[in-house]
């Protein structure tokens, strides 16, 4: 089973907004609303900022936002700040043995 | 404070065997649904094993039927077996608690992680 696909590199100046997407299949991504997104600063672990497409756990700034049309799901970062410089993951429920995939990850800058 | 905290990893021969524990704080592993999620050097995450409070167990297909998922609830403790290691397996080994669904895995909270090298 393939990863999620998402951009290697996304970047945006302070204060403004980026979109960081995660295309996979309708075994996955298309047919369920169980994608959940997290942030990975380096030699850091990974921290969930977005589950169930939409949903933001508690004390997750709602600068971030997640939405899904078709095969492809999107984290929104508004306000830009240089802490969000990270690489960030997506990741979805799947029907295939593997029950769960990651996206590639996408490195954002903070320019 | 809910916390998890790894350990056990290390530099091992290919073929060899190593077990990497996961002590929890602020929450019960028996009633809880833990996984471990891998990361090779500059690489992805990638899913490795689940164990669910039934004590059920599932695992990735590359590790199936040499890594074992176990937990000691007396010490709130989850742990790794990985045994006929290969090169492919090395990575930081993360282990994380998921959500208490089986088809809408999210994982929160993550230990720091735990460096893992197959080498000879």
């Amino acid at each position: 089973q393939s990863a999620l696909t998402q951009p290697a590199s996304v970047s945006g100046s302070p204060g403004q907004s980026i979109t960081i997407s995660c295309t996979g299949t309708s075994s996955d991504v298309g047919d369920y609303n169980y994608v959940s997104w997290y942030r990975q600063h380096p030699g850091k672990a990974p921290k969930l900022l977005i589950f169930d497409v939409t949903n933001r756990p508690s004390g997750v700034s709602n600068r971030f936002s997640g939405s899904k049309s078709g095969n492809t799901a999107s984290l929104t970062i508004s306000g830009l700040q240089a802490e969000d410089e990270a690489d960030y993951y997506c990741s979805s429920f799947t029907t295939s043995n593997t029950f769960v995939l990651f996206g590639g990850g996408t490195k954002l800058t903070v320019l | 404070e809910v916390q998890l905290v790894e350990s056990g990893g290390g530099l091992i021969q290919p073929g060899g065997s190593l077990r990497l524990s996961c002590a929890a704080s602020g929450f019960s592993v028996s009633s809880s649904y833990m996984t471990w999620v891998r990361q090779a050097p500059g690489k992805g995450l990638e899913w490795v094993a689940v164990i669910y409070s039934d004590g059920n167990t599932y695992y990735a297909d590359f590790v199936r039927g040499r890594f074992n998922v176990s937990r000691d609830n007396s010490k709130n403790t989850l742990y790794v077996e990985m045994n006929s290691l290969r090169s492919e397996d090395s990575a930081v080994y993360y282990c994380a608690r998921m959500s208490s669904t089986w088809y809408d895995p999210w994982f929160d909270p993550w230990g720091q992680g735990t460096l893992v090298t197959v080498s000879s």
